[in-house]
């Protein structure tokens, strides 16, 4: 299956500052799915994006499905420590397609 | 705790072994996967199963054989490895295959000397 596009690849912000992270794909999605895996852990699933143009928040993290169903994001508001590790976008369809994530890391 | 319990969490093994990676899920799912990672690529996914029937094999080489007796138990049996088979493997399951979210167990670390 086709990987969908995540950047950055490497994200390094001091604590409280805003994170953004980008996923592409060149064709339509089904949906998407964010994973994030701390250092030395496992990835864990976070949530699912299905409907053109969804917006979900969790607490300080807010997803994004794109209108057109090619692209999604997760922003992150006011970083804290806890947030270090790699975000996951993953590709739904027939099986998962996992991309390279962006590595988070903070400056306390 | 996630569920899915992988067994061990660290292996070295020389070349010439045979050894086996062992993963248990506690959820119900139906579906279990095998994945490694790598340092420098992205989560692959090696096998699937569902209702312990094998769907996919992601062109992994034969001194990789899984083992899925039941849908709560999923093996990995290794022999003849090679060095850069060392990596992270991790086991993960899901109520059906597709699109279902999907929950990890912590993974082996496995090295080959």
């Amino acid at each position: 299956g086709q990987q969908v596009m995540q950047i950055p690849q490497y994200q390094h912000v001091q604590e409280g500052e805003d994170f953004t992270t980008y996923c592409n794909s060149s064709t339509t999605l089904s949906n998407i799915q964010w994973y994030k895996q701390r250092p030395g852990g496992h990835p864990v699933f976070l949530i699912q994006l299905v409907k053109s143009g969804e917006v979900k928040k969790q607490k300080r993290l807010t997803f994004q499905f794109g209108e057109a169903k090619k692209n999604s994001s997760l922003h992150i508001t006011a970083t804290q420590t806890t947030d270090v590790g790699t975000y996951f976008c993953v590709r739904g369809a027939q099986k998962l397609v996992f991309g390279q994530g962006t590595r988070l890391t903070i400056n306390p | 705790e996630t569920g899915v319990t992988q067994t061990p969490r660290h292996l070295v093994m020389g070349m010439t072994n045979k050894k086996s990676l062992k993963c248990e899920q506690h959820l119900g799912h139906n579906a279990m996967y095998w994945y490694k990672q790598s340092a420098k690529k992205p989560l692959e996914l090696m096998f699937v199963y569902n209702f312990k029937e094998q769907t996919e094999n992601n062109s992994v080489p034969s001194r990789f054989s899984p083992e899925c007796p039941n849908s709560s138990h999923l093996f990995l049996h290794l022999h003849t490895l090679q060095p850069e088979d060392s990596a992270l493997y991790l086991c993960a399951s899901s109520q059906a295959t597709g699109n279902q979210p999907q929950h990890f167990g912590d993974g082996t670390r496995l090295s080959i000397l």
